[in-house]
């Protein structure tokens, strides 16, 4: 059983939408938790990282992380179609490496 | 120039065959590390290495070696070349004083073996 799991989509939004991203994780030990944005042929790129319960907010993305469900997502606000991409959770796990979810694939359509 | 570089970026090769994968960086990080993604498995741990004389396999390091031939360079080998490592492969930084999980990825080097 994976670590890390999000659904794969695609997960199809207007423009203007809020795009909402899901993730679960099995390892209570995880401290830190973050999402990685990846467009197609290139690498991922970090946008969010978050620690604590609650919302994280940093310009049109907001983390949210709940410890207690093991479940963090990601809010785009005002989606554009430049955010059509392929979103990673990655959690980090004994020895700090950082563990990764399969992705989420979202379209943002004009 | 990039801060992180990889080479080749594509490269097709035949089964058996023993490639190499190169990474260089100009970040001054100690900490490297490789990676491979397949469709809808996200990223999966092969090496990393937390300084020249420190080598750690990852998740899924069989088949796989690697060298750290100074700071700032990391090779990764495949011995004997099979299909199903066919992958998209990144080499990524981060900085020992900073969180681990600011990783800095490179471009990937896309890999075929028939």
């Amino acid at each position: 059983q994976k670590e890390v799991e999000q659904n794969s989509g695609p997960l199809s939004v207007p423009e203007g939408a809020i795009a909402s991203l899901n993730c679960t994780y099995s390892d209570r030990g995880s401290q830190s938790f973050f999402w990685y944005r990846q467009y197609s042929g290139k690498s991922p790129e970090l946008i969010m990282s978050i620690y604590s319960n609650g919302d994280k907010e940093d310009g049109r993305f907001t983390a949210q992380l709940n410890k207690a469900s093991q479940y963090v997502s990601l809010l785009i606000r005002d989606s554009q179609p430049s955010d059509s991409a392929t979103y990673l959770c990655a959690s980090n796990n004994a020895g700090n490496m950082l563990t990764f979810g399969g992705g989420t694939r979202l379209m943002v359509k004009p | 120039d990039a801060d992180v570089t990889q080479t080749p970026r594509n490269r097709i090769t035949k089964t058996g065959k023993r490639i190499m994968l190169e990474c260089s960086q100009t970040k001054g990080h100690d900490r490297m590390y490789w990676y491979r993604q397949d469709p809808g498995l996200g990223l999966r741990l092969i090496y990393y290495s937390f300084d020249v004389k420190d080598i750690n396999k990852g998740e899924i390091s069989d088949g796989y070696s690697v060298s750290r031939q100074a700071q700032a360079k990391f090779s990764l080998s495949l011995e004997s070349a099979i299909p199903n490592q066919t992958a998209l492969y990144f080499c990524a930084t981060s900085d020992p004083d900073g969180p681990p999980e600011t990783q800095y990825f490179g471009p990937g080097t896309r890999l075929l073996v028939l």
